[in-house]
């Protein structure tokens, strides 16, 4: 089993709809969770940190679910410029391994 | 403003030719890694240092060596670049192995190997 795991994509949604990405991971010892951001050929960008249950940031939720081993992303009212990949990476406290997910690759329609 | 510094953006070598990516960071952070990233693999970490003097490999280090020598500063050296190299770069750094630090990436450097 890969260490992190996400349904590639792409989601093709139109402008506005809410849209939900999954991630899951095998290492029951990851502490924190990040989803990046990453438009094409640029580099990845911090969107959200989740440390506990889940986090909100404005359109973006993010939700943990540590029993099941997944983390969720979920965008609200879609937008144009959300078109990206979007990366999970669970991480250990104390270590130095980011492990990155392939990413789920996201495209808003007009 | 705080950012990652990568050198060059872009770079077309030959087969066995020395070169260098440089990297720099002015956040004062501890932590600074190199990734690759290929279609299909995502992003995968070649070497990582704790701090300056401290490095080791990450997933695929074979035909990559890198130097600590400043905090802020991580170059990242290909002794004999091969076509397989050919791929985007990407160095990051953060404050340190605490969980709750995510990285800040450099905007790439994309390497083509002929």
């Amino acid at each position: 089993r890969k260490e992190v795991e996400q349904d590639p994509g792409p989601f093709n949604v139109p402008e506005g709809a809410t849209v939900a990405f999954n991630c899951t991971y095998s290492n029951s010892a990851s502490q924190s969770f990040f989803w990046y951001r990453q438009d094409c050929r640029k580099e990845p960008k911090l969107l959200m940190s989740v440390y506990s249950s889940g986090n909100e940031d404005g359109r973006f939720t993010a939700q943990l679910n540590r029993a099941s081993q997944y983390i969720s992303l979920l965008i609200r009212d879609s937008k144009l410029s959300d078109s990206a990949t979007y990366l999970c990476v669970p991480k250990s406290s104390g270590t130095y391994k980011y492990i990155f997910g392939t990413g789920t690759r996201l495209k808003v329609l007009a | 403003e705080a950012q990652v510094t990568q050198n060059p953006r872009y770079l077309i070598t030959v087969t066995g030719k020395k070169l260098t990516v440089t990297c720099s960071q002015n956040m004062n952070h501890e932590y600074m890694s190199w990734y690759r990233q290929d279609p299909g693999l995502g992003l995968r970490q070649i070497y990582y240092s704790m701090n300056v003097e401290v490095t080791d490999k990450g997933d695929v280090p074979e035909g990559y060596k890198v130097s600590r020598k400043e905090k802020r500063n991580f170059p990242l050296i290909l002794e004999s670049p091969s076509p397989n190299q050919t791929s985007l770069y990407f160095c990051a750094s953060s404050l340190g192995p605490s969980a709750n630090y995510g990285y800040t990436f450099g905007s790439g450097t994309r390497l083509t190997v002929v």
